[in-house]
């Protein structure tokens, strides 16, 4: 099987900082996500991509930017921080499109002080 | 828009106890939509438990059931016995036939007492 590594694990930013969280996959698969949680909220998606240095957005882009350069690595930037900002964002990948199994890494735990 | 809404938690349970767990939708943007059933256990990512494509028809895998009802618009998670290995957190989602977004439920948290 594979596995999605994402880092890092936590991420302490303070407010109007640019801020990377990373996403590898050794699945080889072609569509990679990033999703965003809140407490208490379902999963939002940010961007997806559906093959190398294609970009899409989600519901949630703005504020954000993504970067795919690699087949297996899928990047995101908090462009500019938002003070309280607390969120867990989970990074996630699909052989094909989302109505084949999407497998999901473990989360990168934003908060912003 | 699309939107999940699900079983509140967290849901305490005793072992060997029948669980459900509610799931209704609205799908007003993808005219047959896929359902699904993912689960996070405790220091795990996400994962897929079941899905279903076809309104009528019913999944399941590790003894959980889901049953697509298009009339109900429901989807509810149900179990016949539930194991202390099952504490963990559901979520509901729903997806196009073809496409890539998944629009998912804020989860329900199932404990279960041994």
């Amino acid at each position: 099987g594979g596995i999605i590594t994402q880092t890092p694990k936590f991420l302490i930013g303070q407010e109007g900082q640019k801020l990377t969280l990373k996403c590898q996959q050794n699945f080889n698969h072609d569509t990679m996500y990033w999703y965003r949680q809140d407490s208490g909220k379902g999963l939002r998606l940010i961007y997806y991509s559906i093959t190398e240095n294609d970009l899409q957005k989600g519901d949630l882009s703005e504020g954000y930017d993504a970067s795919r350069e690699k087949k297996s690595s899928f990047s995101l930037t908090v462009t500019s921080a938002q003070k309280n900002e607390m969120a867990v964002f989970l990074c996630a990948s699909s052989i094909g499109a989302a109505n084949t199994e999407v497998f999901f890494g473990k989360g990168t735990r934003l908060t912003v002080v | 828009g699309d939107s999940v809404t699900q079983t509140e938690g967290p849901v305490t349970v005793s072992e060997s106890e029948s669980l459900i767990i509610n799931c209704t939708y609205s799908a007003t943007s993808i005219a047959y939509p896929n359902l699904f059933w993912y689960v996070r256990y405790p220091g795990e990512g996400l994962q897929l438990l079941l899905k279903v494509i076809t309104a009528g028809q019913k999944g399941s895998s590790r003894g959980f059931e889901a049953t697509y009802n298009k009339e109900t618009t429901s989807f509810h998670l149900q179990k016949a016995s539930v194991q202390e290995s099952d504490s963990a957190v559901y979520y509901c989602a729903l997806g196009p036939n073809m496409g890539y977004k998944l629009t998912f439920g804020t989860g329900t948290s199932l404990l279960v007492d041994p």
